[in-house]
């Protein structure tokens, strides 16, 4: 069964630092992950998504990694902002399967101004 | 595009009732999946559709709970009765493909459900 652990669980950083948030999967067997962001109260918003042939993928201040052989992802954010304050969390198909995601708990990360 | 739409935003319900949870999803997309997130279990697949069609209600968690789509369009997510354990945010979301690739999600905002 595929298991998705995220650390750390929160994260409070100055505005201006760069951060890494980390994403651990049990099963290396996956077609891609994805990361999304939640805002409270609020749905999840697709970040970035690499297929399991990619290495990484960016998108302005954001950019993760894959490594499949040792099941970890991170999401790197350059020179945060606090909009970037919300809750962090990374998917990845399981089952064998590319539509049944399983997610982890999510990283809180609080950026102060 | 409005992006998925969710109603109602926020549901109290004694237990017995019946809810009934809507979801439209974006225009052209072929797939919808509903999910249920709570504290303790986190973010859990309920049900999908491809095409209109339920392919996997693996995740279901009892008859009380059953899902339809009709169209494209629109999909219900029903709980009946209902108990308090069912209280949760249930959370609808669609892509454009299906079961080749794997795409990005696009996730409604959401139905908060508590459930006295």
């Amino acid at each position: 069964k595929q298991e998705v652990t995220q650390i750390p669980a929160a994260l409070s950083v100055p505005e201006g630092e760069n951060l890494v948030l980390n994403c651990s999967f049990t099963d290396s067997a996956i077609y891609n992950l994805q990361w999304f962001r939640q805002d409270p109260g609020k749905g999840l918003t697709s970040l970035l998504l690499i297929q399991s042939s990619q290495r990484e993928q960016t998108s302005g201040r954001l950019n993760a990694s894959l490594d499949k052989s040792s099941g970890r992802s991170t999401l790197y954010i350059a020179a945060s902002q606090p909009g970037d304050s919300a809750t962090y969390l990374c998917a990845v198909p399981s089952g064998g399967s590319n539509y049944k995601l399983t997610f982890g708990k999510g990283t809180l990360l609080t950026v102060n101004p | 595009d409005a992006g998925v739409i969710q109603s109602p935003r926020h549901e109290v319900t004694e237990m017995g009732q019946e809810v009934t949870l809507r979801c439209k999803p974006i225009s052209g997309h072929n797939s919808l999946f509903w999910y249920r997130q709570t504290m303790m279990r986190g973010l859990e697949l309920l049900i999908y559709f491809n095409n209109n069609v339920p392919i996997d209600d693996s995740g279901m968690p009892e008859d009380r709970f059953s899902a339809k789509m009709p169209n494209a369009s629109f999909s219900t997510l029903k709980i009946q009765p209902s108990e308090p354990r069912d209280s949760a945010v249930y959370f609808c979301a669609s892509s454009l493909g299906g079961q080749a690739g794997g795409e990005k999600l696009f996730f409604g905002s959401g139905t908060q459900l508590s459930v006295l």
